[in-house]
């Protein structure tokens, strides 16, 4: 059973442009979305998060939109760089669960 | 200050072999969680240690398991192993159980059961 869905799988998107990558999930008791950036060889890193009592948090290029009504939120990333090129999970929390992830966005950026 | 380490980086077994993997965590972090990834299932939960006890197990066989020591390191065994159970296997330390804003991933140890 897959509690957040994510997509799409890969995204390539042209130097400049704007990166969205969604996510859906289903358990109502989620309070606290985070969303991850892994470079090759390395493990996951925050890169923001979160929490349903607001709809947008923007941190930097970065920007997370949550539609709680949906069950649905989303990464956007603005002006995007070839060093943005990772992939990206979303995740998912409450306190009765331990994070559970999407299945990840392979973001490619080219020049 | 050092980050999460894991030993070995690289790893390759047989079908059938068991395993042992290594984690220690950011100096002064408690809890260790153990997360395994895959190209189809992506990360998964393993299990999750603070203060030498589990407090947190993952939909994983009993094949899986860990232990944390009193300084905080913490080892997950992966014994008759599988084809399957190639994947990369993460830990990650955090202060507290669930401190996912403060909570640091290693590099991981990617395995192979040939």
């Amino acid at each position: 059973q897959q509690q957040v869905k994510q997509s799409p799988q890969s995204l390539i998107v042209q130097k400049g442009g704007i990166s969205i990558i969604n996510c859906a999930y289903e358990n109502t008791a989620f309070d606290y979305f985070p969303w991850y950036q892994q470079f090759p060889g390395k493990g996951p890193a925050l890169l923001i998060a979160i929490r349903p009592d607001v709809s947008e948090k923007k941190e930097g290029r970065f920007t997370i939109s949550f539609n709680k009504s949906a069950k649905q939120f989303s990464l956007h990333i603005m002006d995007s760089q070839p060093g943005d090129s990772a992939t990206y999970f979303c995740a998912a929390y409450s306190g009765n669960t331990p994070l559970v992830f999407g299945k990840g966005t392979r973001l490619s950026v080219i020049a | 200050k050092a980050g999460v380490t894991q030993t070995p980086r690289y790893l390759i077994k047989t079908r059938g072999q068991q395993v042992t993997l290594s984690c220690s965590p950011i100096s002064g972090h408690r809890s260790v969680s153990w997360y395994q990834q895959t190209p189809g299932q992506g990360l998964q939960f393993l299990f999750e240690y603070f203060s030498e006890t589990q407090r947190n197990k993952g939909n994983f066989p009993g094949r899986f398991s860990g232990r944390q020591f009193s300084n905080s390191r913490s080892e997950m065994n992966v014994s008759t192993l599988e084809l399957g159970d190639s994947a990369l296997y993460l830990c990650a330390s955090s202060l507290q159980p669930r401190y996912y804003n403060e909570q640091f991933f290693g590099p991981g140890t990617r395995l192979t059961v040939l």
